[in-house]
């Protein structure tokens, strides 16, 4: 079935850093690409979404990149901080009210 | 704080026996996700809804798993005879039509089957 991969797996940075995790996806007909920040014991948070007519975007200390041909996306978090220590999911989509199909997740870990 | 809400938090169930979480989703959202997240935090689709309707599902969904989103009730997930493998968090999550649409995750389910 379609599949995202998400590297790396785990990410260890040094607060004040910054931190990137790439995802690539299959179908050429996803069009919507949102990241989600999960902390133990909590629910995915939906963090920053990038959609297919963007190729940037960015809000407070996170950026995404899209690269359509590639069908490659990526978060950077700016200026880490320990409070980014979580883990990560990328996800795709093509069409609203199908599944998002998710990546296999990053640990990051921020340290002092 | 979540405005998908689902409850129990947590579910204990011996194997064989029924399991049953619910979720009302974000007010105004006519579609609704269900997904598995295993221990090793995974992510698995197993059924979505637009209002009543029946979106997408997966195989194994059609067997043990039912669910439905009846109107004016909260949608519910139901493992008819569970097994130690389905123990994981179940996510229910919420979104408008259409496309390019957010998609906001209640707290879960923890089902534990023993």
């Amino acid at each position: 079935g379609e599949q995202v991969e998400q590297l790396p797996s785990i990410l260890r940075v040094q607060e004040g850093s910054s931190a990137s995790i790439n995802c690539t996806y299959e179908n050429s007909a996803s069009n919507y690409f949102p990241w989600y920040k999960q902390e133990p014991g909590e629910n995915p948070k939906l963090i920053i979404d990038i959609r297919s007519n963007m190729e940037r975007k960015q809000t407070q200390g996170l950026i995404v990149l899209l690269d359509k041909k590639a069908k490659r996306f990526s978060l950077h978090i700016t200026d880490t901080q320990p409070g980014d220590s979580a883990m990560y999911f990328c996800a795709a989509s093509d069409q609203g009210g199908r599944a998002l199909i998710f990546g296999t997740g990053t640990t990051v870990s921020v340290s002092p | 704080n979540s405005k998908v809400i689902q409850t129990p938090r947590y579910l204990v169930k011996g194997q064989g026996q029924k399991a049953k979480m619910r979720c009302i989703p974000e007010k105004g959202h006519p579609v609704v996700f269900w997904y598995q997240q295993n221990k090793n935090n995974e992510f698995k689709f197993l059924i979505n809804f637009q209002n009543q309707e029946v979106l997408q599902q997966i195989d194994m969904t059609e067997k043990r798993f039912s669910a439905e989103c009846p109107s004016n009730s909260p949608c519910s997930l139901e493992i008819q005879s569970s097994e130690a493998g389905d123990s994981a968090l179940y996510l229910c999550a919420s979104s408008l039509p259409g496309s390019n649409t957010e998609v906001f995750f209640g707290k879960g389910t923890r089902l534990t089957v023993v």
